[in-house]
């Protein structure tokens, strides 16, 4: 089974920083990785698919890496909208599908 | 603008079945699948399963197989999901969301979800 390890689990930066945060494979899930933002009583929102194509409409602040078990998400300058709870998701592994624990990224 | 709509908060004894909807604006389940995925309070994201609305053909979670149904209706608009012998653990919301990708790889638009209380 495969499991995504997400790092770190809280992250405090200031708006205007730079996010960088990590999603790891205990198998290669090639580039069937996905990111996601939810915040507060929300739906969770699709940012990144297929490792790096950011999904429509999200801001090109926002960019993704990687393949097989390592993957970074990166959040170029931090805005105030961006404070959220952040998963990855593979495809293609069992099970077929999966997410990480999540990393709460918060104002500091 | 695409748009899920789920049915309303639903409270459930140990034991019981619910029955979840998920309506979708225009005929965006077209060529989709649809999945249904779950989150306990203060948990993450599980999957549930699919369903191809086309072919009424569906994939379910092992972990759900024999209590888990999904079904849509016949115009494609509206996808369900019921869950029996409902337990205190299957309290969490439950989403539905379009699959995409060549081969649903991700999950592009997600209803607002269904709170489902598991509660004696």
């Amino acid at each position: 089974e495969i499991v995504l390890t997400q790092s770190p689990g809280t992250l405090s930066l200031s708006p205007g920083e730079r996010a960088t945060l990590s999603c790891r494979a205990s198998e290669s899930v090639f580039s069937y990785l996905a990111w996601y933002q939810q915040k507060p009583g929300q739906a969770p929102r699709l940012l990144i698919y297929g490792a790096s194509n950011r999904a429509t409409g999200v801001p090109d602040r926002f960019s993704g890496s990687g393949s097989g078990t390592d993957f970074t998400l990166t959040i170029s300058r931090l805005e105030p909208e961006d404070f959220a709870v952040y998963y990855c998701q593979q495809f293609g592994s069992s099970p077929l599908y999966s997410f990480g624990q999540g990393t709460h990224l918060e104002i500091k | 603008q695409v748009q899920l709509v789920h049915s309303g908060t639903e409270v459930r004894k140990p034991g019981a079945s619910v029955k979840v909807s998920c309506m979708a604006s225009g005929n965006i389940f077209t060529g989709h699948y649809i999945h249904w995925l779950r989150q306990a309070p203060g948990q993450g994201l599980e999957w549930m399963g699919w369903i191809n609305p086309n072919t009424v053909v569906t994939n379910y979670a092992q972990k759900f197989q024999g209590r888990v149904t999904m079904t849509t209706d016949r115009s494609l608009t509206t996808a369900y999901m019921e869950l029996t012998g409902l337990r205190s653990d299957d309290t969490a919301v439950y989403y539905c969301a379009r699959g995409a990708g060549y081969s649903s790889e991700h999950f592009d638009y997600w209803g607002q979800g269904t709170l489902v209380t598991v509660s004696s």
